[in-house]
């Protein structure tokens, strides 16, 4: 069974820092999907990456996939209240079932 | 991304009674749908899973007597839970994913409590 491990599990930092949180598998992903879930709502699709060693930028977000398509990590440059949530990531397994990672849950500091 | 909304956003329910959640892909057309609860700072834990047409599928530890799904149409799916009980109280999240794709879109969740 695929499991997706993500770390750390909380990250309280001061506004204007950078950070780093990390997905991480013991089989390749297919590909990967990142989310962000505010407090009270579903969760918001931020990026799918599919190609080892692929990188993606959304604003001040940077996704990483790692070249064996078994890790992948987001990077928030200077981060900001607004990113405050909980950062998920999802793979589809092989029984075509898509599985979350227990996620970061991230509180920016104003 | 598709737009998905689910009703009610809220409810409350007394115990032993059935309350319904309708989960609505408004632009998609959603060949699966999904059901997750989340309890508090916790992650998604996938219920069940439907296709249009087809009895849904429940992960395991799920009731699924309890817990019924249909999936009459490509827009609509829901989620009735029978005879709730307080710790039937949760975040309940629908989402929704067209055939051939890795991304599935969320609703805003609706949050049950069973007094």
């Amino acid at each position: 069974t695929q499991l997706l491990e993500q770390s750390p599990q909380f990250l309280s930092i001061q506004e204007g820092e950078n950070l780093t949180v990390y997905c991480n598998s013991s089989s390749v992903f297919s590909s990967l999907q990142w989310y962000r879930q505010e407090p009270g709502e579903g969760p918001v699709l931020l990026v799918t990456v599919v190609t080892g060693g692929e990188v993606k930028k959304l604003k001040r977000l940077t996704f990483q996939f790692g070249d064996a398509r078994k890790d992948s990590s987001l990077h928030i440059t200077a981060a900001q209240p607004g990113d405050t949530g909980l950062y998920l990531c999802s793979n589809m397994n092989r029984d075509d079932k898509i599985i979350f990672g227990k996620g970061t849950r991230l509180h920016i500091l104003p | 991304g598709a737009v998905v909304s689910q009703h009610p956003s809220w409810v409350i329910c007394k115990s032993g009674t059935s309350v319904k959640i309708e989960c609505r892909s408004l632009d998609f057309q959603a060949t699966t749908m999904f059901w997750y609860r989340q309890f508090p700072k916790q992650s998604l834990m996938l219920m069940a899973t439907s296709n249009e047409g087809s009895k849904a599928t429940y992960e395991q530890g799920v009731e699924k007597d309890k817990f019924l799904i249909n999936h009459a149409s490509l827009t609509l799916s829901t989620l009735t839970v029978t005879s709730a009980h307080p710790e039937d109280s949760s975040f309940y999240i629908c989402s929704v994913r067209g055939r051939g794709y890795y991304e599935q879109y969320f609703g805003p969740g609706t949050r049950l409590t069973v007094t």
